[in-house]
């Protein structure tokens, strides 16, 4: 079973620029949940979306956005990119809300890097 | 009420020996308690989970102990080897259909000597 996925590996912006960030599920999952790891700060949670809708975010600016799509990919959207921005990305997926709503499964994240 | 604290930042054991990683909350709405392992370079990965109905969860070398009434959880490492070597990271989730996070502890570095 393929895992969580994430495009692209690296992405480097200048700031004030906007940055996409993509991810796809694990097949059958229909949770998708973004959170950022930046250096010194931990993993902080940024956004949660189930069944195309979000469902909740975390303490973080409008500037951070996202969307879920119908085959539950999801893309997370940072505009006017400030410098301290710069961190990985990580995207998780979790079965329905029906199942093991719980186990939250993490891709390989997207080093984004503002300059 | 939010946070989870970890301790230690960073820990040292020799291989073969038993590496013990502590978290603490506040929140007594938090009703899922994961750890996960993370690689350099990597996602992090989920280890191992309990529910506070349970005291201790075993998978084979990785244990959590749980006690609720400290609100408190550790994972044991039993016979620790240089593969295990990477951060860990404990986590807590509150039971609401209106949230679905995971807040996390701050990691711990291990190392582990061959």
């Amino acid at each position: 079973e393929a895992g969580v996925t994430q495009s692209p590996t690296h992405l480097i912006k200048t700031r004030g620029q906007q940055a996409t960030l993509r991810c796809s599920p694990i097949s059958g999952h229909t949770s998708v949940y973004w959170y950022q790891q930046a250096l010194g700060l931990g993993l902080q949670f940024l956004l949660w979306y189930d069944e195309g809708e979000e469902r909740n975010r975390g303490n973080f600016p409008p500037r951070f956005s996202g969307r879920q799509f119908p085959n539950y990919s999801s893309e997370l959207n940072v505009n006017a990119l400030e410098l301290e921005d710069s961190a990985l990305y990580l995207c998780a997926s979790s079965p329905d809300l029906r199942g093991a709503r719980y186990e939250q499964y993490f891709g390989p994240g997207t080093r984004l890097t503002v300059t | 009420q939010q946070q989870v604290k970890q301790s230690p930042q960073s820990l040292i054991v020799q291989k073969g020996g038993i590496s013990i990683i502590n978290c603490a909350y506040e929140n007594t709405a938090f009703d899922y308690f994961p750890w996960y392992q993370q690689f350099p370079g990597k996602g992090p990965a989920l280890l191992i989970a309990i529910r506070p109905d349970v005291s201790e969860k075993k998978e084979g070398r990785f244990t959590i102990s749980f006690n609720k009434s400290a609100k408190q959880f550790s994972l044991h490492i039993m016979d620790s080897q240089p593969g295990d070597s990477a951060t860990y990271f404990c986590a807590a989730s509150p039971w609401s259909g209106a949230t679905n996070k995971l807040i996390f502890g701050t990691g711990t570095l291990l190392a582990v000597q061959p």
